[in-house]
């Protein structure tokens, strides 16, 4: 296995336009995270996943936001009528739970530019 | 909610001095602490963590101290070499969620 996987690294797309990310974890990793990262700050936690549950949801993730797990596996997250504001790095981690305080193993990201 | 906060924003040190990053976080229910270090183009990579039982832990030239009651963290790095030089990350996890709430990182410069 060779870690957490993101697919595409770049995203380049017009205000309005809808966009998908796809993050494939670990794969005995059963949680999985969704960040964002705008230039010169932290990440910023979204959602996370437990197998196909998803336990939370950010107040940043607005309505436009989406995010699915289907069957555990890997996630998509869906962003509908793109806003410049969206413009980030979009950072996927997963961790195995079981254990209190498991480690997040991140993803390269997917960088959103929104025209 | 957990919020966490860091010190300096930048820091710029001779190759083979020492760097000292300080965070202080505000939840006192938070029990663990992991530092992150990013580099250009890749996402963070977990390279030390300290969890609240614990005051310090060492791992050959990083060394990470806790005190719970100010709700401090410190990252040390002794030694430096040009190849840390990195945004990092201090972190704290909300206990109730187990999710890991960043602070907003330090840029290290490490000048040969």
């Amino acid at each position: 296995d060779t870690g957490v996987s993101q697919n595409p690294r770049h995203k380049i797309t017009k205000r309005g336009q809808n966009v998908t990310f796809r993050c494939d974890p670990i794969s005995e990793h059963n949680r999985l995270y969704w960040y964002r990262q705008t230039l010169g700050q932290g990440p910023e936690f979204l959602t996370y996943f437990q197998n196909e549950a998803q336990l939370e949801k950010s107040r940043l993730l607005s309505d436009r936001f989406s995010a699915e797990r289907p069957k555990g596996s890997f996630s998509t997250l869906e962003i509908q009528r793109t806003e410049q504001g969206d413009s980030a790095m979009y950072l996927c981690a997963s961790s195995q739970s079981g254990q209190p305080n498991e480690k997040l193993f991140f993803g390269s990201g997917t960088q959103l530019s929104v025209l | 909610g957990e919020n966490v906060e860091q010190h300096p924003s930048t820091l710029s040190v001779q190759e083979g001095d020492s760097a000292v990053i300080k965070c202080t976080y505000s939840d006192s229910a938070s029990n663990y602490f992991p530092w992150y270090k990013q580099e250009l183009g890749k996402g963070p990579q977990l390279i030390i963590d300290i969890r609240s039982n614990v005051g310090e832990k060492k791992d050959q030239r990083i060394a990470v101290t806790l005190n719970k009651t100010a709700k401090h963290f410190s990252l040390h790095i002794t030694e430096t070499q040009p190849e840390d030089s990195a945004v990092y990350f201090c972190a704290a996890t909300e206990t109730s969620y187990d999710k890991v709430i960043f602070g907003p990182g330090t840029s290290l410069s490490v000048i040969p």
